[in-house]
């Protein structure tokens, strides 16, 4: 069974650019999470989608959106890119809200 | 509020010693309790997980046991190996998905 799976892993942006991180989540999950693993920051819940709809973000700003497709994959992008944006991206995804989240191995962006 | 707090690191051992990792959480309910191993250069990877008070989780030699009195989930192995050298990250759920994390404990085992 292949796992979660991310691209690119690595991404390089400038200042004021925009991002976009791809995930496809393991077959027959439906939901899909975001977290930003950034450096001093740990680990930080970004957002939910379940169903092709958001049911939940963390404390970012609006700049940090996404999506989730019909085949339940999810995009995340990332606005105006600030130097502090530079963090290793990490997708899940689950099947059920008793089981746990499956981890992908990250997209890393820098920002220069 | 909801937060999870782990040993600081790094823990240094030498192969074949017993490990322990503290975790404790301050939580409203019965919150589900996870242990996440990260590789270098990899994502994260569940490694354990406990749904309810004293319940166990295990897997490769490690162990966890929930304890609801003592909000905690200790993260154990009798007999470690370079190849557990890695970042271990206590966590659980804080309702709507969302996984609180604890800061990590990065584990050196030296042969």
């Amino acid at each position: 069974e292949a796992g979660v799976t991310q691209s690119p892993t690595h991404l390089i942006k400038t200042r004021g650019q925009q991002a976009t991180l791809r995930c496809s989540p393991i077959s027959g999950h439906t939901s899909v999470y975001w977290y930003q693993q950034a450096l001093g920051l740990g680990l930080q819940f970004l957002l939910w989608y379940d169903e092709g709809e958001e049911r939940n973000r963390g404390n970012f700003p609006p700049r940090f959106s996404g999506r989730q497709f019909p085949n339940y994959s999810s995009e995340l992008n990332v606005n105006a890119l600030e130097l502090e944006d530079s963090a290793l991206y990490l997708c899940a995804s689950s099947w059920d809200s008793n089981q746990p989240q499956h981890f992908g191995d990250g997209t890393r962006l820098s920002i220069l | 509020g909801d937060s999870v707090t782990q040993m600081e690191g790094p823990v240094t051992l030498s192969e074949e010693a017993f490990l322990t990792i503290n975790c404790t959480y301050t939580a409203t309910g019965y919150p589900s309790l996870f242990w996440y191993v990260q590789y270098p250069g990899e994502g994260l990877q569940l490694l354990l997980k406990a749904t309810k008070a004293d319940d166990k989780g295990s897997n490769k030699g490690f162990e966890a046991t929930y304890r609801k009195e003592t909000t905690s989930f200790h993260l154990e192995k009798g007999s470690v190996q370079v190849s557990d050298s890695a970042v271990y990250f206590c966590a659980y759920y804080t309702g709507r998905r969302a996984l609180t994390f604890g800061s990590g404990t990065r584990l050196q085992v030296q042969p």
